[in-house]
């Protein structure tokens, strides 16, 4: 089981917006950042978003990321076919000294 | 530019042992720490261990302890995860990570008899 809570599909037409919720606790979310990454299929991993809304170079604005208290969300707007892929949230977690993941949520693009 | 390259798959027997590396350049390499993940076909990321290059301070997922080590050397910039005697259930991706952005391309672990 993850230490962090992430539902494991989401889906949306060409266009819409989808957000991803991440639910942690007071050790990890809420009182660290939190990263986005997205994985598209046969690739590895790469940062979408850092310190829990901050876009690194080259990452689409259709993509943003907030935090409130324990959670976090990823939206992307403009849903396009390439974003289908899954999406993994992250943070550093204080009581286990170490990465905490969530367990993945693959977005579907109907 | 930060980079992480990754060594190339592995295919081994059970009980052999195995060291895969992560070579980091592009950044103060002792500045920040190095993970492993291990991915499983079709699964998500699994959080194995970290160290800092540093002083080589490591800490290990409970489910990982004792199972694999990770070490680091400071002069080539290079990250480590090694095991002693692989088992079939080790067959994975495995991917290193520094801080909580940047990825290496993966290591693929093939363990069959």
């Amino acid at each position: 089981q993850s230490a962090l809570t992430q539902p494991p599909s989401a889906s949306g037409t060409p266009g819409q917006r989808v957000t991803i919720s991440c639910s942690g606790s007071s050790s990890n979310i809420g009182t660290n950042y939190v990263s986005w990454h997205q994985q598209l299929p046969g690739a590895a991993p790469k940062l979408l978003i850092r310190r829990d809304d901050q876009r690194p170079s080259g990452v689409p604005g259709r993509f943003s990321g907030s935090k409130s208290g324990t959670s976090a969300s990823l939206a992307i707007s403009g849903l396009r076919s390439e974003d289908e892929a899954d999406y993994y949230c992250a943070a550093w977690d204080d009581s286990l000294r170490g990465p905490v993941f969530g367990g993945g949520t693959k977005l579907t693009v109907l | 530019e930060v980079q992480l390259v990754q060594s190339g798959a592995e295919v081994k027997k059970p009980g052999e042992s195995l060291k895969i590396s992560c070579q980091s350049s592009g950044y103060r390499f002792t500045g920040y720490w190095i993970g492993w993940l291990r991915q499983k076909p079709g699964k998500g990321l699994e959080w194995m261990g970290i160290i800092y290059p540093d002083d080589s301070d490591t800490r290990y997922s409970p489910s990982f302890q004792g199972q694999v080590t990770i070490s680091a050397d400071k002069s080539t910039s290079t990250a480590y995860l090694q095991w002693t005697s692989l088992k079939a259930s080790d067959s994975a991706m495995y991917y290193c990570l520094l801080g909580l952005e940047y990825w290496g391309q993966g290591t693929l672990v093939a363990v069959s008899s």
